[in-house]
């Protein structure tokens, strides 16, 4: 079974330009959640998405979106980039609604200059 | 918000001897704990899970242990090997698939 699926794997943008990022959960998955990951702060949770519906949100700006399609896959935005913005985005996908092991990508390393 | 602590941020254990890394946390909800591991340049790799209604949980040549009293989170790694070293970080949940991690401690094997 295919783990789960991040693109791209790297990209550069500037300052103030904004950014999308795309997951693609294991198969059966429902669940999809997003994490900023930066040198010496771990991993910060974004959001989480369930069956379309976003449940959860960290403590991230109104600049950071995201949003889930109807198979699973899901997509995050940052919009007017900030070069505190550079770090890894890592998805994570996850089986049920509650309580389940969340199976992380290979992230989307963004650096913003 | 909530906090996960790690003791020690950065671990050298010999290979063949048995590694701990230790983790606190700080939510009393939190009923569901996984540790990951991260290599260099890669996403974070499941290790072993447990939840709140277990004390210990045994995996291959890794051992989970809870204490819910103290709050407290250990991995054990027995015959620790050079392919182990890697960040490791703890992760609690408490509602629905969010998880709190902590920032990591750096395991070193040295051979």
């Amino acid at each position: 079974k295919a783990g789960v699926t991040q693109t791209p794997r790297y990209l550069i943008k500037t300052r103030g330009q904004q950014v999308t990022l795309s997951c693609s959960p294991i198969s059966g998955h429902r669940s999809v959640s997003w994490y900023q990951q930066t040198p010496g702060q771990g991993l910060q949770f974004l959001f989480e998405y369930f069956s379309e519906t976003q449940r959860n949100k960290g403590n991230f700006p109104g600049r950071f979106s995201g949003r889930q399609f109807s198979n699973s896959r899901s997509e995050m935005n940052v919009s007017t980039l900030e070069l505190g913005d550079s770090a890894l985005y890592l998805c994570a996908s996850s089986y049920g609604y509650s309580g389940n092991t969340i199976y992380f990508g290979e992230g989307s390393w963004l650096t913003v200059v | 918000g909530e906090s996960v602590g790690l003791h020690l941020p950065t671990l050298s254990v010999q290979e063949g001897d048995n590694s701990i890394i230790n983790c606190a946390y700080s939510n009393s909800a939190s009923d569901y704990f996984i540790w990951y591991k991260q290599e260099s340049g890669k996403g974070p790799q499941f290790i072993i899970d447990i939840r709140s209604n277990m004390d210990k949980r045994q995996g291959q040549r890794v051992t989970v242990l809870l204490n819910k009293t103290v709050k407290h989170l250990s991995l054990q790694i027995a015959a620790t090997q050079p392919g182990d070293s890697a960040v490791y970080f703890c992760a609690e949940g408490d509602t629905g698939n969010q998880f709190y991690f902590g920032t990591g401690t750096s395991l070193t094997v040295i051979p």
